[in-house]
């Protein structure tokens, strides 16, 4: 089946640049949309933005200035660099597949905290 | 894009049915068909509930509908049992190119 799996380090340095991989299975990385999605607590959920197979981007605007996606099709992962992290990017971070306009799966997710 | 607008808990007892309302904008919800919610167990993968406002994928329980009307999108889950209890939200593709989220709903399954 498809699944996706979130990785990188689950710290980062105020200031710094929070770095996360998100690997696909069971289906080709090709000709689909991939999201990047956070859950900050208390929050709720944030679209980030979403990058296709032919690494085309759109980003939240809200963040923007600040995210950077893009895609690897020969290793089947794409990946997420958000910069000048502050407390408030500390969140569950989650990967999803994007298909018939909605968020058709997604990774388990994974928890950045942002503390020096 | 501010979040969409969803009642922080709705609760019912097993049986029941309940509606959860998602409230936007004319930019957000009112702009777009294509409304979708999703469940949130804590430490599973959120799972697509609904898509293109009343549309389920499959696997998903026709006790499970959705519907819109105007700038309220809405999610009705009948017969409602325990594993229903979860976290709801929203989602809908707004203006500018953006996707935003509803602030969450916390079913409770009395």
């Amino acid at each position: 089946q498809v699944q996706l799996l979130e990785s990188g380090p689950g710290l980062v340095k105020p200031s710094g640049t929070l770095s996360l991989t998100c690997t696909v299975s069971g289906t080709s990385i090709n000709n689909n949309h991939w999201s990047w999605i956070r859950q900050t607590a208390g929050e709720g959920l944030e679209w980030l933005g979403r990058i296709d197979s032919g690494g085309t981007t759109d980003y939240n605007p809200s963040l923007k200035s600040r995210v950077i996606m893009s895609i690897d099709t020969s290793e089947s992962r794409f990946s997420l660099k958000l910069s000048s992290v502050t407390a408030a990017d500390t969140a569950v971070y989650y990967c999803a597949r994007f298909v018939t306009n909605a968020f058709d799966i997604w990774g388990q997710g994974t928890m950045v905290t942002v503390s020096s | 894009q501010s979040a969409l607008t969803q009642p922080a808990s709705v609760s019912g007892s097993p049986g029941q049915s309940i509606t959860i309302s998602c409230t936007g904008t004319s930019s957000n919800v009112g702009y777009s068909v294509l409304v979708s919610w999703y469940q949130l167990h804590p430490g599973k993968a959120p799972k697509l509930m609904i898509y293109e406002t009343n549309k389920r994928p499959s696997g998903v329980s026709n006790r499970f509908s959705g519907s819109k009307s105007g700038n309220t999108a809405s999610l009705t889950i009948s017969g409602l049992q325990a594993g229903d209890e979860a976290d709801y939200y929203c989602c809908t593709f707004a203006a500018g190119r953006t996707y935003v989220f509803g602030t969450g709903t916390k079913v409770a399954v009395l």
